[in-house]
């Protein structure tokens, strides 16, 4: 866990803000994924970079907008959001997102959209 | 497609006593198959996979899990329970042909002293 490091830890939100996650990988890994879970649901893929170009967008609406300007970081900016997009939004990295590599999930942010 | 069941929302068991979470899988291929475990308040972390050759694995915290082709299971197993054991277990599988891993709903296990 220690290192894939995600901030911030907590985020409460107006449904008419703006906020940004970040993820920090310290590994050397070049995949990086978001994935959103909630309370009711299982874990669900948002977006994959593979080497900074993303390869997955699992359907997610506008108000997600990820950003990976390098192999090492991850954005998930968030605007006019939803109550229900209240969740633990977790970060994960591995070698690459092929191939039998596992991944590494930092701790999450706990987002509340008020 | 590929999905992943674990048919089991919660599983209790007796401290000292043998542990199994159940994970089946379906998949075009072979299957890279891993068990997961997230603590509360934590991301996931990686215990074990399976990738090929040797149908049973070993992994962290002496857990150990078995490939079964022939019923396209990968439960997870542990001989004897300890209460730091009680924890929320996914197991996920991709196949070889597609860079996606699927996720199973997750299973509570609670193990009791």
């Amino acid at each position: 866990e220690t290192g894939v490091t995600q901030t911030p830890r907590h985020l409460v939100m107006g449904m008419t803000n703006k906020k940004s996650l970040k993820c920090e990988q310290h590994l050397g890994h070049n995949a990086m994924y978001w994935y959103k879970q909630s309370a009711k649901k299982p874990l669900e893929l948002m977006f994959v970079y593979n080497f900074k170009e993303q390869t997955e967008n699992n359907s997610v609406p506008s108000r997600f907008s990820p950003e990976c300007p390098n192999s090492s970081h991850l954005f998930l900016h968030l605007h006019t959001l939803q109550p229900e997009d209240s969740a633990l939004y977790l970060c994960a990295s591995s070698q690459d997102w092929e191939n039998s590599y596992e991944q590494y999930f930092g701790p999450g942010t706990r987002l509340t959209v008020t | 497609a590929q999905s992943v069941a674990q048919p089991e929302d919660q599983v209790n068991v007796a401290e000292g006593n043998p542990l199994t979470v159940k994970c089946t899988y379906s998949v075009s291929g072979n299957p890279y198959l891993f068990w997961y475990v997230q603590y509360p308040n934590r991301g996931l972390q990686f215990l074990l996979k399976y990738i090929t050759g040797d149908n049973l694995v070993k992994g962290s915290y002496g857990f150990e899990a078995e490939f079964n082709k022939s019923q396209t299971s990968f439960h997870l197993k542990k001989p004897s329970a300890l209460v730091s054991d009680s924890a929320l277990y996914f197991c996920a599988v991709r196949s070889r042909l597609a860079g996606k891993s699927t996720f199973g709903d997750g299973t509570t296990l609670t193990v009791k002293p």
